[in-house]
């Protein structure tokens, strides 16, 4: 069982369409992190959220933290090809940082 | 600043051989990291090093060993490759736990 649920799993869409991934958890984290990858490359960062309720944008994308920080949702607004990749929800507790499976986003021309 | 680089990229390895993948980062970052990652599985942390001399276990810690050597370097050691270890690992570092991970591209292996 994952620490982390990531749903949906895939999801493919048109280019300009809006979409919502979720990370959700039992467990309360000190931080969450979002990372995007690429086939044949490691993880890179988006975004930390640190506080409960914190909202961030960059750009097109904008990423939420649950009231009571366990989980998380990044909203993508007008998708573009570009976008496309696999998105982790990392969440931070005791030393260590776990992953969620990830939301795996196709976005077509 | 090449960041964390990993070595090898791809590995064969037949049942009961044994190999070390290696991991450095030039960031001067305090803490390392190496995860695999599985098909539906995510990320699925093996080992981490919170600081330089000490190592401790993550999910996944059977079948491997880990050294930090120096501040620098931080190697896994798969002593009897088995199959269900096929799989990509992932070496990371960050400035301090909870911390931002930086990643190196990955180590493709596959015992047969």
């Amino acid at each position: 069982t994952q620490l982390l649920e990531q749903s949906p799993q895939f999801l493919s869409i048109q280019e300009g369409e809006n979409l919502t991934v979720y990370c959700n958890s039992s467990s309360v984290f000190s931080s969450l992190q979002w990372y995007r990858q690429e086939p044949g490359e490691g993880p890179v960062l988006l975004v930390t959220v640190v506080t409960g309720g914190e909202v961030k944008k960059l750009k097109r994308l904008t990423f939420q933290f649950g009231d009571a920080r366990k989980d998380s949702s990044l909203h993508i607004t007008a998708a573009q090809p570009g976008d496309t990749g696999l998105y982790l929800c990392a969440g931070a507790r005791n030393n260590d940082m776990r992953f969620g499976a990830g939301t795996r986003l196709t976005v077509k021309p | 600043n090449a960041g964390v680089t990993q070595t090898p990229k791809f590995q064969v390895l037949k049942t009961g051989q044994s190999m070390t993948l290696q991991c450095a980062q030039d960031m001067n970052h305090n803490s390392m990291y190496w995860y695999r990652q599985d098909p539906g599985m995510g990320l699925r942390l093996i080992y981490y090093s919170a600081s330089e001399g000490t190592t401790d276990k993550g999910e996944v810690p059977n079948g491997y060993n880990v050294s930090r050597l120096n501040k620098r370097e931080f190697s896994l050691r798969l002593e009897s490759a088995a199959p269900s270890q096929t799989s990509v690992y992932f070496c990371a570092s960050s400035v301090g736990h909870e911390e931002k991970l930086f990643f190196g591209s990955g180590t493709q292996l596959s015992v047969l």
